[in-house]
């Protein structure tokens, strides 16, 4: 079946360090792959995605490369904000129409 | 329009009584989903619907639980009998088409005591 697998929290960061959360997933054929992000008080957010291998998703300074190779979507940000804080989710789509999403990884970014 | 829509934002029932919650998703999306988010987890697939058809339901979704969208518009989820394991997130989602973004609602959080 379907798994994704995150690091685990929390992440404390300094204003403007640089950011991985890595994200590894198990499934059979050839999934999309997602960063969702969770603000306090707020609904599940698209941060960006990726439909094949190889490609990159990015938005707000936030990147993830699709390595098949080594089944992994690691989220970087190179100079992070206290406005970054929040909980990452990595999530996949199969074949089916459902998401799998990982436990959540919470970002907690000090001025 | 302003997005997904859930109501109630939260709920508190006492164990054995029965619970409904409502969807309104985003207009002309045709797919809407249902998901439970417990306390530090990842969310997790309940059930699906492609206009008013129930197309797949996840092994979660035990006999207490029932979801309809009558009409293909609003969606309701409704807990019968709730147990103290009920309590979590419920999430709802919709999006456009198989390969377009989901988008999310706020949850309605249930506690069952």
């Amino acid at each position: 079946g379907n798994s994704v697998t995150q690091m685990e929290g929390p992440v404390t960061l300094s204003e403007e360090a640089f950011l991985t959360i890595n994200c590894t997933y198990t499934a059979t054929g050839y999934p999309s792959l997602f960063w969702y992000v969770q603000y306090p008080g707020e609904g599940l957010q698209l941060l960006l995605k990726a439909t094949k291998a190889d490609d990159k998703g990015s938005n707000k300074g936030f990147e993830a490369t699709y390595r098949k190779e080594t089944t992994s979507f690691h989220l970087e940000k190179g100079s992070v904000q206290v406005s970054d804080s929040a909980v990452y989710f990595c999530a996949l789509k199969n074949a089916g129409n459902m998401l799998t999403f990982g436990g959540g990884t919470r970002l907690m970014v000090k001025p | 329009d302003t997005g997904v829509s859930q109501n109630p934002r939260h709920k508190i029932t006492k164990r054995g009584q029965n619970v409904t919650f409502r969807c309104d998703p985003i207009s002309e999306h045709n797919r809407l989903y249902w998901y439970r988010q417990t306390l530090g987890q990842g969310p997790e697939f309940l059930t699906y619907f492609q206009n008013e058809a129930q197309l797949e339901k996840s092994r979660l979704l035990s006999d207490r639980f029932s979801a309809e969208r009558p009409k293909g518009s609003f969606s309701t989820l409704e807990i019968q009998r709730t147990e103290q394991g009920d309590s979590a997130m419920y999430l709802c989602a919709s999006s456009l088409g198989r390969n377009t973004e989901a988008f999310f609602g706020q949850g309605t959080r249930l506690t069952v005591v």
